[in-house]
């Protein structure tokens, strides 16, 4: 079975500062990878998805991740953190067969 | 066009009684999935449904949860009796299939959130 982990309970940053999130996965084939944010009382929207292709995938808010196999890693990076990027970032892995698993997740704090 | 919708948002209800969340998918997806998100986890896989077909349940507690689907686009979850333990978020995410993909972006609805008293 699939597996997810995010390694990192809660972050804080200060804004303006880089920002990176870690992500690795446990499964046999390569996998669809996604990035998700919550903020308090909403719904998960979609960052950025890998389905295949290029590593570096770009998404909104000016997010991007790096699909990394040999290291089973799809880590979440921002150059600059806003502080309206606070909330919880969730990754999930879905199999060929259509099967959701989703990390803990990572609450983001950012400082003033 | 239209995200998610799930009603009620909140529902507050003591040990033993029924309940039932209702979600309305994105106009033309035709995969349905219901989701438990407890107090700091990541959302748990109950159901998905492709149009009428539950085609994948086995995350769901069947002695107590149900679900339908019955014309392939709202869906219903229930729980009958409820448990303290059942108090979490419950969202509902869409999705479309398309180029013979099994795999595709799902979209949230913002979820009920359930507490049992």
């Amino acid at each position: 079975a699939q597996s997810v982990t995010q390694p990192d309970i809660h972050i804080t940053v200060s804004e303006g500062a880089s920002l990176e999130l870690r992500c690795n996965y446990s499964y046999g084939a390569t996998p669809y990878l996604f990035w998700y944010v919550q903020s308090p009382g909403q719904g998960l929207q979609l960052l950025l998805k890998y389905f295949s292709g290029d590593t570096l995938v770009q998404g909104i808010k000016g997010f991007e991740a790096e699909f990394k196999r040999s290291q089973s890693s799809f880590n979440l990076r921002k150059p600059s953190v806003h502080w309206s990027d606070a909330a919880e970032y969730f990754c999930a892995v879905v199999t060929n067969a259509g099967k959701s698993t989703f990390g803990d997740g990572t609450t983001l704090t950012v400082k003033p | 066009e239209a995200g998610v919708v799930q009603s009620p948002r909140y529902k507050i209800i003591e040990k033993k009684q029924p309940v039932a969340f209702w979600c309305n998918p994105i106009s033309g997806h035709n995969t349905l999935y219901w989701y438990r998100q407890n107090l700091g986890q990541g959302p748990e896989l109950l159901i998905r449904y492709e149009n009428e077909e539950a085609v994948d349940d086995s995350q769901l507690p069947k002695d107590r949860f149900s679900a339908e689907r019955l014309k392939g686009v709202d869906s219903t979850l229930k729980i009958q009796p409820a448990e303290l333990g059942d108090s979490a978020v419950y969202l509902c995410a869409s999705s479309s299939r398309g180029q013979g993909r099994m795999v595709e972006t799902q979209y949230f609805g913002p979820g009920t959130r359930l507490l049992v008293l």
